[in-house]
C-alpha cells in the first residue's frame, strides 16, 4: 500500500464550480498535512498547512483533515481558470515530506 | 516575502559530467531538503539535512549524490557523474523546524545529454 494516494485526474470543471480534491494515507502517525499548487515546470507553492484533524479556511480554499479515516481534502470555492494547475497533497514524515502523485485540475472559462 | 532561490534555472550537461545545483534557503530556516521530479511524474524525496548532517536519504540518493552547506546561506546538491536518467527538475526546500511547512524553490531543470 502506498503511503499517500491521490487521484491523478485530470479533473475538468466549469468556472465557478466547487472543486473537491482528496488524498488518503496509510501512516496513522502523520500529524502535519499540506496542500501545494504546482504550475507546469514550476516549484510547488504552499496553499494550506494543517495540524491534526479539523478544518482550515483561507479565502476560497478550505482544507479538511479526518485522521480517523486517514483522509484529507481541499475544497476550492468559485473556481477560476487561474486555478488550473496540479494540486499536490503532502504529509510530514520523520525527516521528510511525502507527496501524493498530484491531481491535474482544469477550470474551463 | 522570503523565498527559496535556486540557480541555475536550467542546466544542460553531458553524461558523465559533474553538476552542482545551488540553493539559498529562507534565512531563519534550519531544515533543508532536495526533491526531484521527472517530467510528468511525482515529486520524489532525495535527502533532508539538519545541523550540518544528513537526516534521511532515499534510495535514489546513492553514492553519486552529495549535499553540502558550504557557508551560512547556501545549500548545494552535487551529482558526480550524471546519467541520462538524472534528467529532471530538482527542487530545494526549507522549513523552520521539523514540524512546520516546507517552502520550495522554483527548481533547476537538469538535462543530461
Amino acid at each position: 500500500q502506498k503511503e499517500v494516494e491521490q487521484d491523478p485526474g485530470p479533473l475538468s470543471v466549469p468556472e465557478g464550480a466547487i472543486v473537491s480534491l482528496n488524498c488518503t494515507y496509510s501512516n496513522s502517525a502523520f500529524q502535519y498535512f499540506m496542500w501545494y499548487r504546482q504550475y507546469s515546470r514550476k516549484g510547488p507553492e504552499l496553499l494550506m498547512y494543517t495540524y491534526s484533524s479539523g478544518n482550515k479556511e483561507d479565502g476560497r480554499f478550505t482544507a479538511q483533515v479526518d485522521k480517523s479515516s486517514k483522509y484529507i481534502s481541499l475544497f476550492i470555492r468559485d473556481s477560476q481558470p487561474s486555478d488550473s494547475a496540479t494540486y499536490l497533497c503532502a504529509m510530514r514524515g520523520t525527516y521528510k515530506y511525502i507527496f501524493g502523485t498530484g491531481t491535474r485540475l482544469k477550470v474551463l472559462a | 516575502e522570503p523565498e527559496v532561490t535556486q540557480t541555475p534555472s536550467h542546466q544542460v550537461t553531458q553524461m558523465g559530467q559533474e553538476v552542482i545545483l545551488r540553493c539559498v534557503p529562507i534565512s531563519n530556516h534550519l531544515y533543508f531538503y532536495w526533491y526531484r521530479q521527472i517530467l510528468g511524474q511525482k515529486v520524489e524525496f532525495l535527502v533532508s539535512f539538519y545541523n550540518n548532517e544528513i537526516s534521511e536519504k532515499s534510495e535514489i540518493f546513492d553514492d553519486q549524490f552529495s549535499v553540502e552547506r558550504p557557508d551560512g546561506s547556501n545549500f548545494t546538491l552535487k551529482i558526480r557523474s550524471t546519467k541520462l536518467e538524472d534528467s529532471a527538475m530538482y527542487f530545494c526546500a526549507s522549513s523552520e523546524s521539523g514540524s512546520t511547512e516546507a517552502f520550495f524553490g522554483q527548481g533547476t531543470r537538469l538535462t543530461v545529454v
